[in-house]
């Protein structure tokens, strides 16, 4: 696609909820990441994945979270039981490369409320 | 590691008025840096990047920056600002190799006053 595409945009869910969280980065781009944006915090690091290595998972804030990309492509971020410090704008990004010069492409985030 | 100082997390400025937005890194390897500007309910968009060269980047709508690396900072600057340059703005670091990742720091809220 032209852009990175997330969805939903927003999603409203019960604390102790499962969510699952899509993101499809830009078709040829083999690096993307997902951050998380908490109001006054900026942007935290959760997950890098890069072509078929290993992910960089050392951003996950507890076994809570998890992440997967199949076939290279689209990316799932899944919050299991979720708790109200949950609350936050995720966003994806990707990038044409394992370095970080060309600077990286976001979605316009999923906007996640935990009640 | 890197990291990223934004120490002003709100700028209010009148309309036509120059402006500085202050970011300052740390970091013990040779650094890419970036600004990132964010409008309402929207993603981040890539205002301006310095990989090597010269230390005075231009970007898009008129913004600047200038690598000052005795100083660890890459201040962004515009002569001047229009309304629609409110938005929230992130500097953001990473090392210049491979597998690196960006890293950003806690963003300057800039409101123009008309």
């Amino acid at each position: 696609g032209a852009g990175v595409s997330q969805s939903p945009s927003n999603k409203v869910t019960e604390k102790g909820k499962d969510v699952e969280l899509r993101c499809d980065p830009i078709s040829g781009h083999t690096a993307l990441y997902w951050y998380r944006q908490s109001l006054g915090q900026g942007l935290e690091f959760l997950i890098y994945f890069q072509g078929n290595s290993a992910p960089d998972k050392s951003g996950l804030p507890s076994d809570r979270f998890s992440a997967e990309r199949t076939g290279g492509s689209v990316s799932t971020l899944t919050i299991q039981r979720t708790q109200q410090e949950d609350s936050a704008v995720y966003l994806c990004a990707s990038s044409l490369g394992d370095r970080t010069n060309y600077g990286y492409t976001f979605g316009s985030g999923t906007r996640l409320t935990v009640v | 590691a890197q990291s990223v100082t934004q120490l002003d997390s709100q700028v209010p400025v009148f309309e036509e008025a120059p402006v500085e937005l202050r970011c300052n890194y740390s970091s013990s390897v040779s650094v890419y840096l970036f600004w990132y500007v964010q409008y309402p309910n929207q993603g981040l968009q890539l205002l301006l990047k310095y990989l090597s060269g010269s230390t005075l980047v231009k970007g898009i709508n008129g913004f600047e920056a200038e690598f000052n690396k005795s100083q660890t900072s890459f201040h962004l600057r515009k002569p001047s600002v229009h309304i629609s340059d409110t938005a929230e703005y992130f500097c953001a670091v990473s090392g210049s190799f491979g597998n690196e990742k960006l890293t950003f720091g806690t963003g300057t809220r800039l409101t123009i006053i008309p």
